[in-house]
Formats: C-alpha cells, structure tokens, sequence
C-alpha cells in the first residue's frame, strides 16, 4: 500500500491565483480530512469527509473547498489564493469501523503565497 | 506544555535519559487520546494511544499516562535515542465524532 499520497510537494502561488492539491489513498478509508500547519503550530482541521459525497467544515474552512467523488480521492481546492494561505497542507485518512480514530497522514503540501 | 507566540516549548535530553511530554487537553467530553510523532519535513506519525477508561497503557519504550481528573496527557519515553528527535503532538476525540483536536505540540531534542 502507497497509503495516503499528496501532490505537489512545494508550490508557489501568486495572490489570487487558484489551485487544487491532490490527496489519494488506498486503505479504502471512509474518512478523509485536510489540515493546515503553520509555523510552532499543530494541525489546523480545514474540511472532511466522512464517505463518498459527504463532506463537512472544519476549523479553518474560509478559502477553502472540497469535494469526495469517491472514497479514494480528497481535492482541496484554494480558490484565490492569499498570503495567510501560506502554509504546509496534511492530507490524513482512518477507519472509522475499527473503533480507533488513528489518522494516518500524507508528507504534505509546502505552500508559499506571494 | 502550552505553545508561546510561535514558539514551541522545548524538552532537551541527554541520550539514554527517560523523556516525559506533556499536554494539557481541553473538553473534559473527549475519551480518546493519540500521540503523534512529526520529524522534520514529514507529516505526522501514530505513536500510541489511550482510552479513557484507561489511565495507562505502554507500547515499546513509550508509555502514555491519562489524568482525566486535571485533564493532562503525558507521553514517557524510555532510553531516548537520537532518533527520537522531533515534534510530539497531543490529539482528543470526543465519542461520535470523527474528528481530532491537535495540541500545538512539544519539540523534543535528544543530544548525543
């Protein structure tokens, strides 16, 4: 298993510009959600999804959207991008039928807004 | 510990010295803890894990301690390698949800 994957490693957005990160993974986990880390920091949740076709806010969700069209796939789609966007992005996955809320994260996202 | 400013609060250690982190949890409603290890550049990684009613549980070398009374979490780690440098983070679950509430995290340096 590749477990959880996330494309690209490094970006450089201008302000206003618009872009999508990738996050897949294939332990056919119902739950999928995206982080933000920023500087002496933890994990910031910006959205999940619970399955297929259903997704929720999390902490931090303004600039931010997503969508599940299946259960192997998580996009986060910034739609105009801003320097506070600056940060690194974690994918993470779990189970949610084994009783363990264990995530199992993604090597991230560095994402540099000029 | 708690996060200053941008800051983390760090725990230096000799190598071979027993290493203790702490992390004070904050919804007395959460009944599952995770700890998680984050080395430099990477995303973070399951150490161990705790129920609440449990008040201990031991893995290889790393120990967790559960205080549900005062709300604090901490992680033990045996012989502390150099390996074991990084960020440790503290997370809560409350029962129904499937989200985790990170703490801002320890940095953990162990000196040769």
């Amino acid at each position: 298993n590749a477990g959880v994957t996330q494309t690209p490693k490094f970006q450089v957005l201008k302000t206003g510009q618009s872009m999508t990160l990738q996050c897949a993974q294939d332990m056919n986990h119902e739950y999928m959600s995206w982080y933000r880390q920023d500087p002496g920091m933890g994990l910031r949740l910006i959205h999940y999804s619970v399955g297929a076709g259903i997704t929720d806010q999390g902490e931090v969700p303004n600039g931010y959207n997503v969508s599940r069209s299946t259960t192997e796939d998580f996009p986060l789609r910034l739609l105009s991008a801003a320097p506070s966007q600056t940060s690194v992005y974690f994918c993470a996955s779990s189970s949610t039928g084994t009783g363990s809320y264990e995530q199992y994260f993604g090597p991230g996202t560095r994402l540099t807004v000029t | 510990g708690e996060s200053v400013g941008l800051h983390l609060p760090t725990l230096s250690v000799q190598e071979g010295d027993n290493s203790i982190i702490n992390c004070a949890y904050s919804n007395s409603a959460s009944d599952y803890f995770i700890w998680y290890k984050q080395e430099s550049g990477k995303g973070p990684q399951f150490i161990i894990d705790i129920r609440s009613n449990m008040d201990k549980r031991q893995g290889q070398r790393v120990t967790v301690l559960l205080n549900k009374t005062v709300k604090h979490l901490s992680l033990q780690i045996a012989a502390t390698q150099p390996g074991d440098s990084a960020v440790y983070f503290c997370a809560e679950n409350i029962r129904g949800y499937s989200t985790l509430t990170f703490g801002k995290g320890t940095m953990l340096l162990v000196s040769p």
